[in-house]
């Protein structure tokens, strides 16, 4: 079946970098997935896809400060120079035959 | 600029019907895929159903299959989504999203509450 884990929380200093995790369920190592940001009471946002070899495009105007890799199963979403608009939830999603699939969200707080 | 733009919501009391609206402009609505996703109250996302740029396939999630509808008027730049038979747990903001051809989704509109409640 196909899952995506991620970590309920994170959090980072105003100004560093944090770097999110997506994990992919077995078998499905080699699925490419992509990076989704929802402001508060906002809705979602389209930020990257993000392949197995770590290559990547991203939505129009994503800042540069975004930026993902992968390694194995596992699938990441770095943000470096953290602002306070950073302070988001961030989704990963993937999808298989006549299915999309969400994880369930990593809550980011910017300190 | 792609817009996707959301209607039709509201409160309905459970087992009756509600048809959502998505008018999309911006881009060649004929040749993507569009998705309908939800989000219940403090919850994540949840994907709905999709359907093919010219309506050929349909998928659902289970949580929704044999009570919602996905459909599309090309003429018209719109999608539709009816949904029958609700339920309080179909409770949610309703997001319409485009997808790239069998793959992710990468534009997002502003949602849709739909509240299910006597």
């Amino acid at each position: 079946q196909l899952v995506l884990t991620q970590s309920p929380s994170a959090s980072a200093s105003l100004g560093a970098s944090v770097k999110l995790t997506c994990t992919l369920s077995s078998g499905h190592s080699s699925y490419a997935i992509a990076w989704h940001q929802q402001q508060p009471e906002k809705g979602p946002r389209y930020l990257m896809t993000l392949n197995s070899d770590g290559s990547h495009s991203k939505g129009d105007g994503i800042p540069d400060r975004f930026s993902g890799s992968s390694s194995g199963a596992e699938r990441y979403l770095t943000i470096s120079s953290l602002q306070s608009e950073d302070e988001s939830d961030y989704y990963c999603q993937t999808w298989g035959t006549g299915a999309w699939v969400f994880g369930g969200g990593t809550k980011l707080t910017v300190l | 600029q792609v817009q996707l733009v959301e209607s039709g919501g509201g409160v309905v009391q459970p087992g009756r019907s509600l048809r959502l609206s998505c008018a999309a402009s911006g881009f060649t609505f004929t040749t993507y895929g569009m998705h309908w996703v939800r989000q219940a109250p403090g919850k994540g996302l949840e994907w709905v159903t999709v359907i093919w740029y010219d309506g050929s396939n349909r998928y659902y999630a289970d949580s929704v299959k044999g009570r919602f509808t996905i459909s599309r008027d090309n003429s018209k730049n719109t999608l539709y989504l009816q949904m029958n038979s609700l339920r309080a747990e179909d409770t949610a903001v309703y997001y319409c999203a485009r997808g790239v051809m069998g793959s992710n989704i990468d534009y997002w509109g502003q949602g849709t509450l739909v509240t299910v409640s006597s």
